[in-house]
């Protein structure tokens, strides 16, 4: 099984800021990689498949990079809408996969 | 617009069965690969199970293999996961999600569906 570990558990920023945040993965999983934004009481929301494309929808300001083991997701200028809970997942191989996602709030 | 309305969720006693239902609209059903994760509460993301467009093949996580079964009904745009042997430790939402065609990451998601295991 491939685990992906995200980093920082927790990330203190204010609105405006630069969020980065980080997903690695036991072992290659060459781009296979999304990254998912999650409310309190809503369903996640893909925002980055492929490791850097934008799903439908997604404003600029997210982009998403990395290949092999070690991804990003950066948040250019955090708007207030932004602080919620991100989740990295991997397609690459069964069992398919989340990381324990890392949560974004407000300083 | 893609709609997925997830029913059959509830509460039941351990060892007991429940079906979960998935209705879908807005794409076309019989094309799209369809999975369920799960989110016990005030936990992470736990993938379930995923069932190809066709039916024909299907997957599980080694936490719920052969006790869910995961089905779909493209004539009624329908996703099922039929659960039995249920544990305390299943009690979450459950989401239903569908996947592009080309097997990419669920890429829209349903409401989900709380299911509580308790005596």
């Amino acid at each position: 099984e491939i685990v992906l570990t995200q980093s920082p558990a927790t990330l203190s920023l204010s609105p405006g800021e630069r969020a980065t945040l980080s997903c690695r993965a036991s072992q290659s999983i060459t781009t296979d990689l999304a990254w998912y934004q999650q409310k309190p009481g809503q369903a996640p929301r893909l925002l980055i498949y492929d490791a850097s494309n934008r799903a439908t929808g997604i404003p600029a300001r997210f982009g998403g990079s990395g290949s092999g083991t070690d991804f990003t997701l950066t948040i250019s200028s955090l708007e207030p809408e932004d602080f919620a809970i991100y989740y990295c997942h991997q397609r690459s191989s069964w069992p398919i996969t989340f990381g324990q996602g890392t949560r974004l709030e407000i300083k | 617009e893609v709609q997925l309305l997830e029913s059959g969720g509830g509460l039941v006693q351990p060892g007991g069965s429940l079906r979960l239902s998935c209705t879908a609209s807005g794409f076309t059903f019989s094309k799209s690969p369809m999975t369920w994760v799960r989110q016990a509460p005030g936990k992470g993301l736990e993938w379930v199970s995923t069932i190809s467009a066709a039916g024909g093949s299907t997957h599980y996580a080694d936490s719920v293999n052969g006790r869910f079964t995961i089905s779909r009904d493209n004539s009624k745009t329908t996703l099922y996961l039929e659960m039995t042997s249920l544990r305390v430790e299943d009690t979450a939402v459950y989401y239903c999600a569908k996947r592009s065609p080309a097997w990419g990451p669920p890429d829209n998601w349903g409401q989900g569906s709380l299911v509580t295991v308790s005596s």
